[in-house]
């Protein structure tokens, strides 16, 4: 079957650095995204990577490696406001989203 | 700011009785996909519209329907909400469609539905 796990809940400090983790099996792949989503909010888009390595966008940096179906998020600087739920989603073969349930992210002062 | 807006942001309906959700766009994006998201879950994906082409998914119950008068409206109808149909329903929209790749998915805020 298809899957995507990620960890439920994560907790850091402000200011700090954290890594969430995202391993997914597909059959195939196709890229994988990353959200944002606040608590009553609608996801929104964060990254796109489809080839291996890391991207880096600002505070938020997204790694890949496609042979070990794994992913990571990199939030650095953490702010209050970076409080949130991380969705790691990924295209299968037929180009279908599959998404993991989330990784609420706590951050504490 | 081109955008998905989705109205009302809470609805609140009783048990059995019919509820539409709506959803506009003006990215004028071809696809446009309707979730159920439920406290602490995945997005579960219930159809797809790729221009006026239906995508339902499988496991979507009849109860839930859908319309696309146009490009920038659809539609989520709940024929007999059920109690377990009370989430956080999200509408989104997408440029190309599932078979490009890098398509980028991009969400309205939802609507919160409320079964009593």
């Amino acid at each position: 079957g298809q899957n995507i796990d990620q960890p439920t809940e994560m907790t850091a400090t402000e200011g700090a650095i954290v890594q969430i983790n995202c391993t997914y099996q597909t059959s195939g792949f196709n890229g994988l995204f990353w959200y944002q989503q606040h608590a009553g909010e609608a996801p929104t888009f964060l990254s796109y990577n489809v080839l291996d390595g890391l991207e880096e966008k600002g505070r938020f940096s997204s790694f890949l490696s496609r042979s070990k179906g794994y992913s990571y998020l990199l939030l650095k600087e953490l702010q209050m406001k970076d409080s949130a739920s991380y969705l790691c989603a990924s295209y299968d073969s037929n180009y279908q989203l599959i998404w993991g349930a989330g990784t609420k992210l706590i951050i504490k002062p | 700011d081109a955008m998905v807006i989705q109205n009302p942001r809470y609805q609140v309906t009783q048990f059995g009785k019919p509820v539409t959700l709506s959803c506009s766009q003006t990215l004028n994006h071809n696809v446009m996909y309707w979730y159920q998201q439920k406290s602490s879950q995945a997005p579960k994906l219930l159809f797809h519209y790729y221009d006026k082409d239906f995508n339902n998914e499988a496991d979507t119950p009849d109860n839930f329907q859908s319309r696309r008068p146009n490009t920038s409206f659809c539609f989520l109808d709940i024929r007999s909400p059920g109690l377990g149909d009370a989430a956080m329903y999200l509408c989104a929209t997408s440029r190309d469609g599932p078979s490009a790749s890098t398509d980028t998915q991009y969400f309205g805020p939802g609507t919160r539905l409320t079964v009593l």
